[in-house]
């Protein structure tokens, strides 16, 4: 079973930022939070991923509070082509790890 | 190639025949995923290979499907005697991995490949 929950839907206004959130409140030590999105009828793309620190890179942000129970990936200036279903997974740091995808968020971009 | 590529894209089979999808992962990921996804969920994890052997075949409905990676590159699912219910998108990931607490890696997907069972 998905060691995460998030809200199975959201919109946002195209241009304004969209904050993503995610419950993972039995998260061990070694697990890492990561972010994947799926666009409709594609696979599955990596995003970003964080163990306690927040991280940014050229596609989103990643906040994770002090005690590691939730997170929230940011997408700084949303456009249409963000639309896609966002997951946000709990991965154990190992050789390998297999990802767990629960429901995830249906982000909709409005002009 | 530089992504992983399913083939085929797209599978129809009749109910009670065996089908074959075939996954390339990006060269030198040693990690290989397997992954199926019915309409409006998120993809359901099958089996995972470190190399050559399954590490990981948790996931694997029942003894009807079963996957190898002989070489440790290319990986070949196999569904035997298919029925309506194994009507899905099947995705296939690979990734490098590191030494135990390096960190992870992120998995790459391909674009999966639509069976449908009639």
């Amino acid at each position: 079973d998905a060691k995460t929950t998030q809200p199975p839907s959201m919109d946002c206004a195209e241009g304004r930022a969209a904050n993503l959130p995610c419950n993972h409140s039995t998260i061990s030590g070694n697990e890492y939070v990561y972010w994947y999105r799926q666009i409709h009828s594609q696979g599955p793309q990596y995003i970003i991923h964080g163990l306690k620190n927040n991280e940014t890179n050229e596609m989103a942000s990643l906040i994770i509070t002090e005690d590691r129970k939730s997170s929230t990936l940011i997408l700084p200036h949303a456009t249409l082509r963000d639309t896609a279903v966002y997951y946000c997974i709990v991965r154990v740091v190992n050789q390998g790890g297999k990802l767990i995808f629960g429901q995830g968020t249906e982000l909709s971009v409005k002009p | 190639g530089a992504g992983v590529s399913q083939t085929p894209s797209n599978k129809v089979t009749e109910k009670g025949k065996y089908v074959e999808l075939r996954c390339d992962p990006i060269s030198g990921h040693t990690a290989l995923y397997w992954y199926r996804q019915s309409l409006g969920q998120g993809p359901e994890f099958l089996i995972y290979f470190q190399g050559t052997g399954a590490a990981d075949d948790s996931g694997l409905p029942n003894d009807r499907f079963f996957a190898v990676r002989p070489e440790g590159s290319v990986s070949t699912l196999k569904i035997q005697r298919t029925e309506r219910g194994d009507s899905a998108v099947y995705l296939c990931a690979s990734s490098l991995t590191r030494r135990q607490g390096v960190g992870s890696t992120e998995a790459f997907f391909g674009q999966g490949t639509r069976l449908t069972v009639v």
